[in-house]
């Protein structure tokens, strides 16, 4: 069926280094993205979301990119920090119809930053 | 705050025992999920609600049940546990319409022996 897949399973950075993770799905039809951060021992937390009408959209020290022509999406995190080395997961939504909102979640990124 | 709470947060439990996750919601989010989840791997589907009295399986073939009585508690249960079981399993929520992000809870890591 439709998935999302991640470039690189493991990304080390060094502090205060920027980071890009990576993302490509494979439905065009899909509408909204979200990235989650996910840290060892909790469950994923919402960072940004972007709609398909867009190409980037920035948050606090995070930017998301959308491209639909290769059908890809980037997370880039400014002066990356310690407390950034979690899983990174980048999830779609396909819109099936109706009232349903199920997302589509790829196999997780470990970004691991170095002192 | 509103949020989501799962428990126990950890559990080990000898094959054969019938076991019950909890999860509750205090968003009043209509819709609520079950993800199954290995260490490092990617969250699977394996139960969602729409609303009360509705559940469907998800993607991945569960042998877990869930129910959905009240719109804030959607409880997974495990009739006879077995060490294939052993994961981490994460309940979600979303609200319709607007955003379509989902919440998460913490998790609960399941170990069966």
């Amino acid at each position: 069926g439709e998935s999302v897949g991640l470039h690189l399973p493991t990304l080390s950075v060094q502090e205060g280094d920027n980071s890009i993770i990576n993302c490509a799905y494979s439905n065009s039809a899909s509408d909204y993205f979200i990235w989650y951060k996910q840290e060892s021992g909790k469950g994923p937390q919402f960072i940004i979301d972007i709609r398909s009408n867009m190409d980037k959209r920035q948050g606090q020290r995070v930017t998301v990119l959308l491209n639909k022509t290769v059908k890809h999406l980037s997370l880039q995190i400014a002066a990356t920090q310690p407390g950034d080395s979690a899983v990174y997961f980048c999830a779609e939504r396909f819109p099936y119809g109706g009232a349903t909102n199920k997302l589509i979640f790829g196999t997780g990124t470990l970004l691991a930053v170095q002192p | 705050e509103a949020d989501i709470y799962q428990t126990p947060r950890y559990l080990v439990i000898g094959t054969g025992k019938k076991i019950t996750l909890e999860c509750s919601q205090t968003m009043g989010h209509d819709k609520m999920y079950w993800y199954q989840q290995d260490p490092g791997m990617e969250l699977h589907l394996i139960h969602y609600s729409y609303g009360v009295n509705s559940t469907e399986k998800g993607d991945l073939s569960s042998e877990s049940t869930v129910s959905r009585i009240r719109t804030e508690h959607f409880p997974l249960t495990l009739e006879s546990a077995r060490p294939s079981h052993t994961s981490q399993y994460l309940c979600a929520s979303s609200v319709s319409g607007g955003h379509y992000g989902y919440t998460f809870g913490s998790g609960t890591r399941l170990t069966v022996v």
